[in-house]
């Protein structure tokens, strides 16, 4: 059973594009979440998405990030017109259904984005 | 305000020694915390997870307390390895039925032979 997926594994994008970051989750599991590491600093959540749903963003950006996880195929975060403070590893978990119990996480290898 | 917080100093101890790591919470009421390792340049990886209404948790060399009077986790790694030094990572769910994560800055452990 393969682990959580992610690609590509680095990133890097001048001031101004966009940046496209995907998550295959660990098979059978529905659950996705996104964080974010700066240097010295801890994981910041970003959001939580169920498959075609967002069911919370509220550490995720208004502006310039947007996330989906489509019925098919991996889910995406993207980030549009990057600055350099976007510079940071990007994390991706997942979980099983839960049911009604606490799960861990299962975390990818992350992807480093690095804005010129 | 709401914080978790990791001692940021790096812990040095010998092999064959114990470990004991410390995360600290205020303005949160988790339902369990959980414990993650992670390497450089890696994801973490889940160690122990413990509830609110259970004291100690056990895996191996592995021990992990819960106070919630002290608002307080305790990470042990007893009978230590240079194997074992990595940042280890405290992280709570702030009971808003989601499961996301809130994490602490982590402890960076090191381990001489």
């Amino acid at each position: 059973n393969a682990g959580v997926m992610q690609n590509p594994r680095h990133l890097v994008r001048r001031r101004g594009q966009e940046a496209r970051l995907r998550c295959s989750p660990m098979k059978g599991h529905s659950h996705v979440y996104w964080y974010r590491q700066l240097p010295e600093e801890g994981l910041k959540f970003m959001v939580y998405l169920q498959k075609e749903n967002i069911i919370d963003e509220s550490g995720m950006p208004k502006e310039r990030f947007s996330a989906e996880f489509p019925k098919e195929g991996p889910s995406i975060l993207r980030i549009q017109q990057v600055v350099r403070g976007d510079s940071a590893a990007y994390f991706c978990a997942s979980s099983p259904l839960s049911s009604g119990s606490y799960n861990e996480q299962f975390f990818g290898p992350g992807t480093r984005l690095t804005v010129l | 305000s709401q914080k978790i917080e990791q001692n940021s100093e790096a812990l040095n101890i010998q092999e064959g020694k114990t470990a004991t790591l410390t995360c600290n919470y205020t303005n949160y009421s988790p339902a369990y915390l959980q414990w993650y390792r992670q390497d450089p340049g890696r994801g973490p990886v889940f160690l122990l997870l413990i509830r609110e209404n259970e004291k100690e948790k056990r895996k191996e060399r592995l021990k992990v307390t819960f106070d919630t009077t002290l608002k307080q986790s305790l990470f042990h790694i007893t009978a230590s390895q240079p194997a074992d030094s990595a940042t280890y990572l405290c992280a709570l769910d702030p009971n808003t039925g989601f499961q996301k994560l809130v994490f602490g800055t982590g402890t960076r452990l090191l381990v001489s032979p």
